[in-house]
């Protein structure tokens, strides 16, 4: 298996811009979460799907991020606008239902800049 | 609330060995994990313990868990610049139906040749 995949690896945009990250999660896996890491506020999860509905979008910062996943092996987070404090590192981490160890899986990330 | 702590930094000299310290907060939690964060990467999972578990060896690896004190350590042995890496602990806790992982800030391991 690949793994999970994210795109891009790396994002530059300016302020304003919309901005779309993509994640294929593992083939077979039920759960699907977006993660966001700085150095002032370390790892924090966004949103997890669960057999592609939304389970918890508590940590989704404000209404310029929206996340989907219109079916079970694409998801996309999109910043719209986009501000320079959104600038971080965006993963990606799935895992499946019958996993009794819960063990989540995570993609490279994506690297995102905001000017 | 859903605190996982870890000292920040750590630093130790190649072929020593390294503990890393972690408390978390919710005794529910039927594993803890250390996931591996190497620069520029995700996280990957390098080991997790059952909960009703005390130890746990993996080659150089030892995880200890002291439940009644909520205490989760990971032992490194004979410590490799290649384990240069930010180490994270986690925990599935009851109140998020074991959904969702929790996870400390982080201690970033520097070994030196």
């Amino acid at each position: 298996d690949a793994g999970v995949i994210q795109s891009p690896r790396h994002e530059v945009t300016e302020m304003g811009q919309e901005v779309t990250l993509r994640c294929k999660p593992i083939s077979g896996h039920d759960y699907l979460f977006w993660y966001r890491q700085t150095m002032m506020r370390g790892l924090e999860l966004l949103i997890y799907f669960n057999n592609n509905v939304p389970i918890d979008d508590s940590g989704m910062p404000e209404d310029r991020f929206s996340a989907k996943m219109p079916n079970a092996s694409f998801s996309t987070l999109k910043i719209q606008p986009s501000e320079p404090r959104d600038s971080a590192v965006y993963f990606c981490a799935s895992r499946r239902d019958r996993d009794v160890t819960d063990t989540q899986y995570f993609g490279p990330g994506t690297r995102l800049t905001v000017l | 609330g859903e605190d996982v702590e870890q000292s920040l930094f750590l630093s130790v000299r190649e072929g020593d060995s390294s503990v890393i310290n972690c408390t978390y907060t919710d005794s529910s939690s039927t594993y803890l994990y250390w996931y591996k964060q190497e620069p520029g990467a995700g996280l990957q999972l390098l080991t997790y313990i059952f909960s009703n578990m005390d130890m746990k060896q993996d080659q150089r690896l030892t995880v200890l868990l002291n439940k009644k004190d909520k205490h989760l350590s990971l032992r490194i042995a004979d410590t490799q610049t290649g384990d240069s890496a930010i180490y994270f602990c986690a925990e599935s806790p009851r109140n998020t139906g074991f959904q969702k992982l929790v996870f400390g800030t982080g201690t970033r391991l520097l070994v030196s040749p």
